[in-house]
């Protein structure tokens, strides 16, 4: 399986900081990388996929980059919407596999 | 738009069957290029994906589940359904479980989640 390793684990800015997030793969996905934000009781939704491409209806201040192993998904200023979990999702192989989660939170 | 819905029991016994069924509404799985996904999410182990199944019936799963684990589709004139059932629960199953439309490569959009618990 493709191991997935987010850092930090926790995070906590406050609004209008800009934050990054960083996502390692233990083999290459290519640009197969997807990312996740997750709301305390709610669902995961998908915010970028393909590394950089951001899914309909996302603010542009959320960005992503990276290829390989290495991933990183930016947030300049965070708005207070934006604290939440988000996961980091690899799509190269299967089983696909998730990230540990970094929450996000107000500092 | 795609909206999914997953039902099932909240509760299932130790060494049962977990049963947990996804309705699809807003398209049809029969015509659709999508895979139908189910994934679970734990405190401890995090989000987990489960398997996939495309509406031929070509499924794929999790080797750390796939001897548990059976994913189908229905999509018969009344039904726009697809299905997870996991035998032989354990305690380590207790998770929320997912529904998950997979569009070439990532989860879009997911149902609302269902909390299972497996009892002793």
């Amino acid at each position: 399986d493709i191991q997935m390793t987010q850092s930090p684990s926790s995070l906590s800015a406050s609004v209008g900081d800009r934050v990054t997030i960083s996502c390692r793969t233990n083999q290459s996905v290519s640009m197969n990388l997807n990312w996740y934000q997750q709301k305390v009781g709610k669902v995961p939704k998908v915010m970028i996929y393909s590394v950089s491409t951001l899914q309909s209806g996302v603010p542009s201040r959320f960005s992503g980059s990276g290829s390989g192993t290495d991933f990183t998904l930016t947030i300049t200023s965070l708005q207070p919407e934006d604290f939440a979990s988000y996961y980091c999702q690899q799509s190269y192989a299967f089983p696909y596999t998730f990230g540990q989660g970094t929450k996000l939170d107000i500092k | 738009q795609l909206q999914l819905q997953e039902s099932g029991p909240g509760v299932v016994k130790s060494t049962e069957t977990l049963s947990l069924i996804c309705s699809v509404s807003g398209g049809y799985i029969s015509n659709s290029y999508n895979y139908w996904t189910w994934i679970r999410q734990t405190p401890g182990k995090g989000v987990e994906w489960i398997g996939d199944i495309y509406h031929s019936g070509t499924t794929y799963y999790n080797p750390t589940l796939k001897s548990r684990v059976t994913i189908s589709v229905d999509t018969s004139k009344s039904q726009n359904q697809f299905s997870l059932k996991v035998r032989s629960v354990t305690a380590a199953d207790t998770a929320v479980y997912y529904c998950a439309s997979r569009s070439i490569h990532w989860f879009d959009p997911w149902g609302q989640g269902t909390l299972v618990t497996v009892s002793s």
